[in-house]
């Protein structure tokens, strides 16, 4: 089985903060994808990242970055000098060939609220 | 180039009535998926096609609720004898294989009075 678990359901923070959405998945295969996935208060769903299981090279993209570390099973997304465009709710995902037929498991979402 | 696409973007139906919401997704993807989101919820898979396999419904909710898929593109999906409790967001993603990442539509509000 799979499983992914965004223990943070809110977080708020002021303009500029950083800010770490956290991200913990479970999983038997040793081959498998991470995302992320943002959903802005307007409702459209849209994909930010994808991660092999091979690759543990962080990402970095403008303000945001990602932490991929096997360890710890974690896979915690970044938010440097947040704005209030950040707003939004951020899930995290993880799919694998061998498990649920390929298809992904998602977390239950972390909203993050940027304050002016 | 044109993302996924859904219509109608709002639906109010009455109690009983059956409604259908399409999907039109990106072009070249075998992959599509349907979701229900309530308020304020995550995402509840419904169900899933790719390619011209038949199609992973172990998520739908119940019999009242099926989908095909034409052509291997377009996507309908149907709720019959709506309930109030069908009332949410549908959406659609579409993506290249059932593995990779997930393109969205913009859902389909659907309001069952």
């Amino acid at each position: 089985a799979q499983k992914v678990t965004q223990a943070q359901t809110e977080i708020s923070v002021v303009e500029k903060e950083d800010v770490t959405l956290d991200c913990v998945y479970e999983t038997r295969d040793t081959t498998y994808y991470l995302f992320w996935y943002k959903q802005p208060p307007s409702g459209e769903l849209v994909f930010l990242i994808r991660r092999n299981s091979f690759d543990e090279q962080n990402e970095i993209s403008g303000r945001y970055s990602w932490n991929f570390q096997k360890s710890t099973s974690s896979f915690n997304f970044t938010i440097t000098a947040s704005q209030v465009v950040d707003s939004a709710v951020y899930f995290c995902a993880l799919s694998s060939f061998n498990t649920n037929a390929g298809k992904s498991t998602f977390g239950d979402g972390t909203t993050l609220t940027v304050k002016p | 180039g044109a993302g996924v696409s859904q219509s109608p973007s709002n639906k109010v139906t009455e109690k009983g009535k059956d409604v259908e919401l399409r999907c039109d997704p990106i072009s070249g993807h075998t992959a599509l998926y349907w979701y229900r989101q309530s308020l304020g919820q995550g995402l509840e898979f419904l169900i899933y096609f790719q390619g011209n396999s038949a199609p992973d419904k172990s998520g739908l909710p119940s019999d009242r609720f099926s989908a095909e898929r034409t052509g291997g593109s377009v996507s309908t999906l149907t709720i019959q004898r709506t309930q109030q409790e069908d009332s949410a967001v549908y959406l659609c993603a579409s993506g290249v294989a059932v593995v990779y990442e997930q393109y969205f539509g913009p859902g389909t509000r659907l309001t069952v009075t």
